[in-house]
């Protein structure tokens, strides 16, 4: 059973609006991603870091930001949400080194900007 | 990061093997090569990985070419929660690499 959570699982906010997705995990992982996904299309990394105080972008581009000042935990923010942020967002966590690389998902938030 | 081709689907009949291909011509000597799969309205989970030699779990099995240019996932005997879509990765993960999910192949299973 993977421990990591994300809340909240749905979200519906208005346009201009601050949020803060939150992901954590217990696992004791140093790599965290977030993905981004929209219905039947693949899953683009939008955010990654290989540990505390260390953040990259991911491969898509992204109006959001991240932070990572505890190993269990890498929210997402947006700072004035859009209709174009509708999408669902999934964190996963990792270890390092070649044994326990095995990513873990959490369940995802669906955001829904009116 | 390495890049990948893989089908865009394919078909299965129930208890029957499966193999999923996998092109990855352009992998560095120390790329991993994982498979991951996600499940209709569920986030990805992890299938199996290897770096040379063939892998086994109790998931699945893993091909992995002598030149590593291209690998097989094997699902031995496909069931309908086999249903998804399969992703090959190569990634430097243990230093560092990122996963960076591609198309996939979506697996459809008949009964």
């Amino acid at each position: 059973e993977a421990d990591i959570y994300q809340t909240p699982r749905y979200l519906v906010i208005g346009t201009g609006k601050k949020i803060t997705l939150e992901c954590s995990q217990t696992m004791g992982h140093d790599k965290m991603y977030w993905y981004q996904q929209d219905p039947g299309m693949e899953l683009h990394l939008i955010h990654y870091s290989y540990g505390v105080n260390s953040t990259e972008k991911g491969d898509l581009s992204s109006e959001s930001t991240v932070s990572r000042i505890r190993t269990e935990h890498f929210p997402l923010t947006l700072e004035s949400a859009r209709p174009s942020h509708t999408s669902q967002y999934l964190c996963a966590s990792s270890g390092s080194g070649t044994v326990n690389t095995e990513a873990f998902f959490g369940q995802g938030t669906r955001l829904t900007v009116v | 990061d390495a890049k990948t081709t893989q089908p865009n689907s394919m078909e299965s009949n129930e208890e029957e093997p499966v193999h999923l291909p996998c092109n990855h011509s352009t992998i560095s000597g120390t790329d991993y090569i994982h498979w991951y799969r996600q499940l209709p309205s569920q986030g990805p989970e992890y299938v199996i990985h290897g770096l040379t030699s063939n892998v086994n779990n109790r998931m699945a099995s893993l091909a992995i070419a002598e030149d590593r240019k291209s690998s097989t996932l094997i699902l031995h005997r496909a069931t309908l929660r086999d249903a998804a879509v399969y992703y090959c990765i190569p990634s430097l993960y243990n230093q560092g690499g990122k996963l960076i999910f591609g198309q996939g192949t979506e697996l459809s299973v008949k009964p």
